[in-house]
């Protein structure tokens, strides 16, 4: 199975902050991944698919970037409604594979 | 509008079985393969399955392989979960998933809880 780690776990951010979340692949996965967020006792969201396409209706404060085998996620400015959980997930297998999540909390 | 709606959850002893239900709507079902993801109590995200549009591709992750079984319904615009020799591991809440060639997950329902537990 293709692993992903994403770094870091946890972060803690401010509102207008500029955040990165990292998310490497233990073998190279071309452009075969998703960006997800979450929010308690919700359903992951659709950020990005295909490591830089935005999903339709998501801001464009929300980007992202990589191939192969590292890729990351930015939120440019971070707004109070962006404090949730983020997952990457890998499609380049027939067995898809989440990263471990990274919470994003409000310091 | 895009709609996935599980059901079928609830209590069930480990050994037991369950079968959950995903109820699309909005879209042309069966134009469409879809997935099965699960989320245990405050842990990530770990998919579950994969079905086809047809039903005539399949997968299942290790650790349900050969006691979930995935199915779909076109007419009904139905897809369904049986779980069989339910294990405490199990307990979570399942998603199910829309899936676009096989990258990209752009619907997910609201999530059902299974619990498995004596």
């Amino acid at each position: 199975d293709i692993q992903l780690t994403q770094s870091p776990s946890f972060l803690s951010a401010s509102v207008g902050d500029r955040v990165t979340i990292t998310c490497r692949a233990s073998q190279g996965i071309s452009s075969y991944l998703a960006w997800y967020q979450q929010k308690p006792g919700k359903a992951p969201k659709l950020l990005i698919y295909a490591a830089s396409t935005l999903q339709s209706g998501v801001p464009s404060r929300f980007s992202g970037s990589g191939s192969g085998t590292e890729f990351t996620l930015t939120i440019s400015s971070l707004q109070p409604e962006d404090f949730a959980t983020y997952y990457c997930q890998q499609l380049n297998s027939y067995l898809p594979t989440f990263g471990q999540g990274t919470r994003l909390e409000i310091k | 509008e895009v709609q996935l709606v599980e059901s079928g959850g609830g209590l069930v002893q480990p050994g037991g079985s369950l079968r959950l239900s995903c109820a699309a709507s909005g879209f042309t079902f069966s134009s469409y393969s879809m997935n099965w993801v699960r989320q245990a109590p405050g842990k990530g995200l770990e998919w579950v399955s994969y079905i086809s549009s047809s039903s005539s591709t399949i997968y299942y992750a290790d650790s349900v392989k050969g006691r979930f079984t995935i199915s779909r319904d076109n007419a009904k615009n139905s897809l369904y979960l049986q779980m069989n020799s339910l294990r405490d591991e199990d307990t979570a809440v399942y998603y199910c998933a829309r899936d676009i060639d096989r990258s990209v997950w752009d619907y997910w329902g609201q999530g059902t809880l299974v619990t498995v537990s004596s």
